[in-house]
């Protein structure tokens, strides 16, 4: 069966610098992957979507690459602050969305 | 305000007394679907639905049930609850062919389910 892996459980970086996470996949080809970031007691909210032929994505300090022949996906937060703290989850598709268990971020001032 | 609205935030009971967590969306999505979050497991999918009257199985289907009598509506239903199905429970919809990855996932904030 499909599976989707995020390598780090727990990041912890300083503010300013580049936090980069890492979703992989395996058995299967998705024609889409998504990003969402989770706050504690809140549900995931959607950031990003990025397709099979397209490399990159971004959106304000955010950047996606979608990597076909790795079968992964990085999730760079370029500048870094405290308020980028929270749980960020990947997910990609086949008949259904399946979730990564996430990788919480905190970021130290 | 788009949004899926879930009740209860919070329930604790106990063993066999049979629950219903509602959720309600507002956007005119098609598609909906539960997931249960577990630490260290992360978001699995119960139940989801394409449409008014169709629904199917996700990942973890045992013990629960779901219906889609309405688009905007989307019950999930524990007959006879058990411990091991403590856990926060997410509601999700999304537009036309959600179930296909294309679409943006919007979520409740999530019930927390204690069954004693």
């Amino acid at each position: 069966s499909q599976k989707i892996e995020q390598n780090s459980e727990a990041l912890n970086i300083q503010e300013g610098k580049t936090a980069t996470l890492t979703c992989n996949y395996t058995n299967y080809s998705p024609a889409y992957l998504q990003w969402y970031r989770q706050d504690p007691g809140r549900g995931p909210v959607f950031l990003l979507l990025i397709r099979e032929n397209e490399k990159e994505k971004r959106k304000e300090r955010l950047k996606v690459t979608f990597d076909t022949t790795l079968k992964q996906s990085l999730f760079h937060i370029t500048a870094s602050q405290p308020a980028d703290s929270a749980t960020y989850l990947c997910a990609f598709n086949d008949y259904k969305l399946s979730f990564g268990a996430g990788t919480t971020v905190t970021v130290r001032a | 305000e788009a949004q899926v609205t879930q009740n209860p935030r919070y329930l604790i009971t106990v063993t066999g007394k049979k629950l219903t967590v509602t959720c309600s969306q507002n956007m005119n999505h098609e598609y909906m679907s539960w997931y249960r979050q577990d630490p260290g497991l992360g978001l699995r999918q119960i139940y989801y639905s394409m449409n008014v009257e169709v629904t199917d199985k996700g990942d973890v289907p045992e013990g629960y049930k779901v219906s889609r009598k309405e688009k905007r509506n989307f019950p999930l239903i524990l007959e006879s609850p058990s411990p091991n199905q403590t856990s926060l429970y997410f509601c999700a919809s999304s537009s036309g062919q959600g179930a296909q990855g294309n679409q943006p996932q919007h979520f409740g904030d999530g019930t927390r389910l204690s069954i004693l």
